[in-house]
């Protein structure tokens, strides 16, 4: 099983500032079944970004998604008020799919 | 449009069983995967179980394995988890959800139902 460890645990920002969120696996995972997602209160996840760095349908380009091997990476370019949300990374290759513990971005 | 909309959630006692169930509409379901996943209350996101697009194929995390099934009626567009011998743990908001990939399972989980609460408790 491969344990995805997600970092920080909150992050406070501003509106427009830039957001940076860590996914590390606990093993090399093949970047095409590492995905993102996006929850806010109340509601069910969203799917942002799938094979590492593919966006989803409609998700704007302001949320992009990079890394390989053992590192991933979620980038908010400019924080827009309805991004300040619960954001988990996946791996979703085989059984079983894991997520990491999320980040919470918290506005400042 | 995609729909996924679950059903079944109720407060049961510990040892009990529940039967939960998602109807699908909005897209060929017998062409895909399908999963369900839980979030305990203030806590994170858990994957549970899949199963595959024709039900030949089902996997479970280590916490379920034994006490739960999956299953589904394509006839029906219907997914549903059998659950049995619940613990106070289990208590969750459980996520019907749908693989973005076709046949094979493996995508990601690119639609989710808005999900069916089961608390545990005595």
């Amino acid at each position: 099983e491969t344990v995805l460890t997600q970092s920080p645990g909150t992050l406070s920002l501003s509106p427009g500032e830039r957001a940076t969120l860590s996914c590390r696996a606990s093993q090399s995972v093949n970047s095409i079944y590492l995905a993102w997602y996006q929850q806010k209160p109340g509601q069910a996840p969203r799917l942002l970004i799938y094979g590492a760095s593919t966006r989803a349908t409609g998700i704007p380009d302001r949320f992009s998604g990079s890394g390989s091997g053992t590192d991933f990476t979620l980038t908010i370019s400019r924080l827009e008020p309805e991004d300040f949300a619960v954001y988990y990374c996946q791996h979703y290759g085989r059984s079983p799919r894991t997520f990491g513990q999320g980040t919470k971005v918290e506005i400042k | 449009e995609v729909l996924l909309v679950e059903s079944g959630g109720l407060v049961v006692q510990p040892g009990g069983s529940l039967r939960l169930a998602c109807a699908a509409s909005g897209f060929t379901f017998d062409n895909y995967a399908m999963h369900w996943v839980r979030q305990a209350p203030g806590k994170g996101l858990e994957w549970v179980s899949v199963i595959g697009w024709d039900g030949g194929d089902t996997y479970y995390a280590d916490s379920v394995k034994g006490r739960f099934t999956i299953s589904r009626d394509n006839s029906k567009s219907s997914l549903y988890l059998q659950m049995n011998s619940l613990r106070t743990e289990d208590t969750a908001l459980y996520y019907c959800t749908k693989d973005k990939r076709q046949w094979l399972a493996g995508g990601p989980f690119d639609y989710w139902g808005q999900g069916t609460l089961v608390t545990v408790s005595s």
